[in-house]
């Protein structure tokens, strides 16, 4: 079964600061999508990043940034010189490819506070 | 403008009283699907769709049911409301199941 593991349930950090979402996914799959998705205090969801199993090539989005390790089967997310408006839930989350096509796990979401 | 439209947006109701949320996109995606997010529990998936006819359930889909008759609409229906229901829903929308997904406002139901 897959699951995806966000351990950190709230961070707070200072404006400016950086900071590091982590998570954590299990799949049984050689095919797979991972996502990032944010929640702002408004509600919405909105979608931040997709990659695919085949690709660990990290990526920069300005002050964003995601690095995908399947070795250790992470694929964690940095803000740089972090800002009010990133105060929002993030949620990673995982659709497999093979018997389990079009079944989405998410994580449980990391609650991130940043404080002028 | 490409957007996953949920109604209504909020719903007061009482114990089994059948209602219906409905969802629909713009967007001619194949792919949709219906989640329900608590507190502390992130979003989870009740049922998806892959096409039209072609639905499947997602991880809670006890006390749901779907359907998917038209490429565009996709509601999910409460048969039998119960207070456990309470929740915040959300529809989603995508090219396919590994593609990024469109997310509709979300609704909230209260079941009394």
């Amino acid at each position: 079964a897959q699951k995806v593991t966000q351990a950190q349930t709230e961070i707070s950090v200072v404006e400016k600061e950086d900071v590091t979402l982590d998570c954590v996914y299990e799949t049984r799959d050689t095919t797979y999508y991972l996502f990032w998705y944010k929640q702002p205090p408004s509600g919405e969801l909105v979608f931040l990043i997709r990659r695919n199993s085949f690709d660990e090539q990290n990526e920069i989005s300005g002050r964003y940034s995601w690095n995908f390790q399947k070795s250790t089967s992470s694929f964690n997310f940095t803000i740089t010189a972090s800002q009010v408006v990133d105060s929002a839930v993030y949620f990673c989350a995982l659709s497999e490819a093979g018997t389990n096509a079009g079944k989405s796990t998410f994580g449980d979401g990391t609650t991130l506070t940043v404080k002028p | 403008e490409a957007q996953v439209t949920q109604n209504p947006r909020y719903l007061i109701t009482v114990t089994g009283k059948k209602l219906t949320v409905t969802c629909s996109q713009n967007m001619n995606h194949e792919y949709m699907s219906w989640y329900r997010q608590d507190p502390g529990l992130g979003l989870r998936q009740i049922y998806y769709s892959m096409n039209v006819e072609v639905t499947d359930k997602g991880d809670v889909p006890e006390g749901y049911k779907v359907s998917r008759k038209e490429k565009r609409n996709f509601p999910l229906i409460l048969e039998s409301p119960s207070p456990n229901q309470t929740s915040l829903y959300f529809c989603a929308s995508s090219l396919s199941f590994g593609s990024p997904g469109f997310f509709g406002p979300g609704t909230r139901l209260t079941v009394l």
